[in-house]
């Protein structure tokens, strides 16, 4: 079965700070993407990738880096986290028709 | 552009009453649609997909059907269940590959 790992799967976050979300696949897949959910909102596309070494922009991508080194990892950067990227992210890829969605890394930025 | 539009934020229904949450969609060309779900504190799985075929997609007791000439593709049961309480997403995925999700539908089951 596809698989989408996350780490880490939670974190905590001072207003100013860098961090990074890590996603890894094991499905051979060349689509992958970064979603950010917040409580009683949708998913909403920060950026994606078909390719390693090369990323796209989604819909929402102010404040936020990603990295494709590989076709396996996708990393999403924070360089200087704020307050209101506090959410929950999911990454995935797409093989085929099917999206696969990894557990999601809770981030709170204090 | 490429959208996904569901109407409803939130469903609240009793146990055994048919459940229709409305999906419409506009897409250039002849786009995949798809129907994920997301228990609480869980990610989003696929439900079902849209087929070419005119084969009605099922899965866990839910069909839709895609309707080009309305461009559209609504989730129906004809029973609900407590345990189909979640949040349900639309979402297509164009030439692009690109995906694109609605806003999501709360379903609440009630006893």
């Amino acid at each position: 079965e596809a698989a989408v790992t996350q780490s880490p799967r939670s974190k905590v976050a001072v207003t100013g700070g860098k961090v990074t979300l890590s996603c890894h696949q094991t499905n051979n897949h060349d689509y992958m993407y970064w979603y950010r959910q917040d409580t009683g909102h949708g998913l909403r596309l920060i950026h994606y990738s078909y390719v390693a070494d090369s990323t796209e922009k989604g819909d929402i991508p102010d404040g936020y880096k990603a990295s494709r080194p590989s076709q396996e990892n996708f990393s999403l950067i924070l360089e200087l986290a704020s307050l209101s990227q506090t959410a929950v992210y999911f990454c995935a890829s797409t093989g085929g028709a099917e999206q696969f969605f990894g557990p999601g890394t809770r981030l709170t930025v204090l | 552009g490429d959208s996904v539009t569901q109407t409803e934020g939130l469903v609240t229904l009793t146990e055994g009453l048919p459940v229709m949450l409305n999906c419409t969609y506009q897409s250039t060309y002849s786009p995949f649609l798809f129907w994920y779900v997301q228990h609480l504190n869980e990610a989003p799985k696929l439900l079902l997909k849209s087929f070419t075929d005119n084969k009605r997609p099922e899965h866990q007791g839910f069909h839709a059907t895609l309707h080009k000439s309305s461009s559209s593709f609504h989730l129906q049961k004809s029973s609900a269940q407590l345990s189909d309480s979640a949040l349900y997403y639309c979402a297509l995925r164009n030439s692009n590959n690109r995906i694109f999700f609605g806003d999501g539908t709360q379903l609440v089951v009630k006893p």
